[in-house]
């Protein structure tokens, strides 16, 4: 079936540095998004994306955050500067549509990351 | 807010068993529901989804019926296989500003003994 997939799959970095997450979404998709899961939590929504816009995000949208996907390349999670508290798994998804028969999120493998 | 409570953290069977895991669900207003089966060293995958109340979704022998009264979408399996071990989650989507945003339950680990 149709592929997400996600790089690195896993990133160790020191707090204060800037991380990129790339996700490379299934091809003819248009909406996206990312998830966050603590070990041992639960996976929460961060944002969706479409048509070059954040569409919606979550109070875990912190200001350092940020999305993009330039010239319909990867779509990415830029986090700067980071802090302990954003290590985790960090699930990206696609979807063709939205609210109907195909906005079936497919997800990536997810990018374990650890800020020491 | 939204939220999506699995009771089960942890079910062990044997094959041919039959399974039940509960989810319930909290949302102020009629949201779509889903399950998603997970695998170790991949991100969650859809089973199906149900949208109104005494919907019925199914896929690969599982199925749950959205069920607003009780605020329920258990999921059922009459006979599990070795390779139904995986990780569970039961899932509500508010369509919000134009894009689902999911909301996850915690997950529910499946262990089959052979």
């Amino acid at each position: 079936g149709p592929k997400v997939l996600q790089i690195p799959s896993h990133q160790i970095i020191d707090m204060g540095q800037m991380v990129t997450l790339n996700c490379d979404p299934v091809s003819n998709h248009l909406y996206f998004y990312w998830y966050k899961q603590i070990l041992g939590q639960q996976m929460e929504f961060l944002v969706n994306f479409y048509n070059g816009k954040v569409m919606e995000k979550s109070k875990l949208f912190k200001d350092q955050f940020s999305v993009e996907r330039p010239d319909g390349s990867y779509f990415t999670l830029k986090i700067q500067p980071t802090a302990l508290e954003d290590s985790a798994v960090y699930f990206c998804a696609s979807s063709l549509d939205w609210g109907g028969a195909n906005a079936e999120q497919f997800f990536g493998p997810g990018t374990r990351l650890t800020v020491l | 807010g939204d939220s999506v409570t699995q009771t089960e953290g942890q079910v062990a069977l044997s094959e041919e068993d039959f399974l039940t895991i509960h989810c319930n669900y909290s949302a102020s207003g009629y949201p779509a529901l889903f399950w998603y089966v997970q695998y170790p060293g991949e991100g969650p995958q859809f089973l199906f989804r149900a949208s109104r109340d005494k919907e019925k979704g199914s896929s690969r022998g599982f199925e749950a019926t959205y069920d607003k009264g009780t605020t329920s979408f258990h999921l059922r399996k009459a006979s599990v296989q070795e390779s139904d071990s995986a990780v569970y989650y039961c899932a509500l989507g508010d369509d919000g500003e134009g894009a689902d945003r999911l909301t996850f339950g915690k997950g529910t680990q499946l262990i089959i003994q052979p």
